[in-house]
Formats: structure tokens, sequence, C-alpha cells
């Protein structure tokens, strides 16, 4: 049974830098084709793919916030850090992690439940 | 990026309806679209992948076509649980992309 859950503060003030886990079970982030990804959803907004982490330290990131964002393993074999540096408001979101399963899927299967995070002084 | 538009914005339809939902995107994507149900304050859920095939569990009423440019989810005989927003997303490009989501409401 694959699950994934996201963790990370719920508030962070405007220029800090946010780092959020992603703690997952029932995979391998070692198995071929396997890979780890983020999107975020601001309230009440659509989906917004940010990256994604691969068995191999292959990664793909948004270009829109490449400078900002990097996707990374954890220290734990079954983690995903993600970290976001000089924060705005308009990073509030809820930020969810999901799992990529084959080297031919191009989507993500299994989801966090996601975990909000507020950006505000 | 490739663009991805979702049409309509939102709709209201009565449980026993056939809806169809539409995604355009920018340039051609091939096969490399899939759909996402999601409810309010619920994660997103795949239900459709590489265009039309299913996944696991999702039951028969749903169902995607399309290629190219072009594709659409039809939810056939609609049920109360359908009641949600739908996304597009392509993985053509390095740079996966959402559509904006099409909600569907209670007539």
């Amino acid at each position: 049974q694959i699950t994934l859950k996201e963790s990370g503060p719920t508030l962070v003030k405007p220029t800090q830098t946010l780092t959020l886990t992603c703690t997952f079970s029932g995979f391998s982030l070692n198995t071929r084709g396997v890979g780890v990804g983020w999107v975020r959803q601001p309230p009440g907004k659509a989906l917004e793919w940010l990256g994604l982490i691969y068995w191999d330290d292959g990664h793909l990131d948004n270009p829109s916030l490449k400078s900002r964002l990097t996707i990374s393993k954890g220290t734990s074999k079954n983690q995903v850090v993600l970290t976001m540096i000089n924060l705005d408001p308009v990073d509030t979101a809820t930020y969810y992690c999901a799992h990529r399963g084959t080297p031919s899927s191009y989507y993500f299967d299994y989801w966090g439940q996601g975990t909000l995070v507020i950006v505000s002084s | 990026d490739i663009q991805m538009t979702q049409s309509p914005s939102s709709l209201s339809a009565s449980v026993g309806d056939r809806v169809t939902i539409t995604c355009r995107a920018s340039q051609s994507i091939g096969n490399y679209l899939n759909w996402y149900q999601q409810k309010p304050g619920t994660a997103p859920k795949l239900l459709i992948y590489s265009t039309s095939s299913f996944q696991s569990g999702v039951p028969s009423r749903f169902s995607g076509s399309g290629f190219g440019t072009d594709f659409s989810l039809t939810i056939s005989n609609l049920h109360p649980e359908d009641f949600a927003t739908y996304y597009c997303q392509q993985s053509y490009s390095t740079l996966w992309t959402f559509g904006q989501g099409t909600k569907v409401e209670i007539k």
C-alpha cells in the first residue's frame, strides 16, 4: 500500500526559507522509474506542478521557480525534501507530494493529503 | 510552457446526466494527457492517464478521448459522488502543467 504524507511549518514569514518533508511508504525511491513530485494549490485556485525527483537523482523543475526551489532526497531513504527560499505571500498554498511509479508513467497515481503553508508576517 | 485550457470552467448538472469536459493544449502533446478529480479539502485523485486508460478502481462511467491538442473527459450517468473539480494535466514536456479546472456542481 503506497502512502505519502507531507510535513512542515504552517506559518512562514516573508523572505524566509520553507522546508517540507514528504515521508512515504509502500515503495522505494531506489527502484528504476520511480519518482516523487510536488504540486501546490493556492486557496481556491488551480494546481501548479513544482517538480519531480527520480530514482536516479535526476529531476525536473518548474522553470518559474527553479531559482528558488530545490527538491532532494532526504537523509532517510523514505523521504523527499522540498526547499523553497525567499518566500512571498503568493507562495501561500497547500503543498502536495505525489508518487510516479514506472518509467512509462507520466502521471501521479498516489498523493499525500497535503499541507497548508501560509506566508505572512 | 504548454498551456492547458479547460472548458467550461464550471457547469451545473443533475444526477443521471451525461457531462463532457474539454481540455485543449497550446501545442500537440500526443496522448500525454491525464485527468484528476478533486473534492473540497482533499488531494487530487488520478482518474485517467494517457488520455484514455483507467486508473484502478475508477468507475467505467468515466471515459477519456482525444489526441494531439484536443481532449475530453466524459462522465455518463452522473452520480452524486462525481460532483467535484476536474483537472487535466499534460506530461509531454519536461514542465508538466495543469488546466485551470472544471467544477461540476449540482443543478
